[in-house]
């Protein structure tokens, strides 16, 4: 079946990166984008960006322009997301999921189980 | 960037009611407009794509409408396994989520 599979929780300090890995099966990862949602604890669903994994381009939301980078790593089948710079705010559970394209519109499905992001000094 | 707003914020319903969930886009999205429910500590799980298809394996109490800048998500009765958080998305430019609509028991 499609899956993705997160690595797992990370705590951070102020300043520091954190790269998190999302790992596809079941289905030819370089056929469908890959997105990034991020969950601050109570709160709502935020986008980040999204990446072709077989051109590697990407796109990032403007709040995170200049801090977030998407990439792949097409032989494994994995794709990341990497933000620097972090600050307390940035603490959430970081989502992939996998873009599908019905007449242009696109939704997420299936979503990785999330990895939670602590940003504590 | 196009803005989704939904009402209500939170609402309380029994097992067998109908319930139904607005939102709103800041400007026309055609019908780029998905929705999702999201249990407790787990990811969003795809219901509606395209504003009224529904996606395989969702039962067919669930339902979406609309086009332009409103949409509405029903539940025609509600299950106990329907409680949850559900949120609309478009992807006409980019990609916005609503705030999200807390589905809890009476």
């Amino acid at each position: 079946q499609v899956q993705l599979v997160q690595s797992g929780a990370e705590v951070k300090k102020p300043g520091a990166s954190v790269k998190v890995s999302c790992k596809a099966s079941g289905y030819t990862f370089t056929s469908y984008d890959i997105n990034w949602v991020r969950q601050a604890t109570g709160q709502g669903l935020e986008w980040m960006g999204w990446m072709n994994p077989n051109s590697g381009n990407t796109g990032y939301a403007q709040k995170f322009q200049g801090r977030v980078t998407i990439t792949r790593n097409t032989s494994i089948s994995t794709a990341y997301m990497e933000l620097s710079s972090l600050r307390s705010e940035d603490t959430a559970v970081y989502y992939c999921a996998r873009a599908v394209y019905y007449y242009g519109s696109g939704m997420f499905d299936p979503w990785g189980q999330g990895t939670l992001v602590t940003v504590s000094s | 960037d196009i803005q989704m707003t939904q009402s209500p914020s939170s609402l309380s319903a029994s097992v067998g009611d109908r319930v139904t969930i607005t939102c709103r886009a800041s400007q026309s999205i055609s019908s780029y407009l998905n929705w999702y429910q999201q249990k407790p500590g787990k990811a969003p799980k795809l219901l509606i794509y395209a504003a009224s298809s529904l996606q395989s394996g969702v039962p067919s109490r669930f339902s979406g409408s609309g086009s332009g800048t409103d949409f509405t998500l029903t539940i025609s009765s509600l299950q106990p396994e329907d409680f949850a958080t559900y949120y609309c998305q478009q992807s006409y430019s980019t990609v916005t989520f609503g705030p999200g609509t807390k589905v809890d028991i009476k």
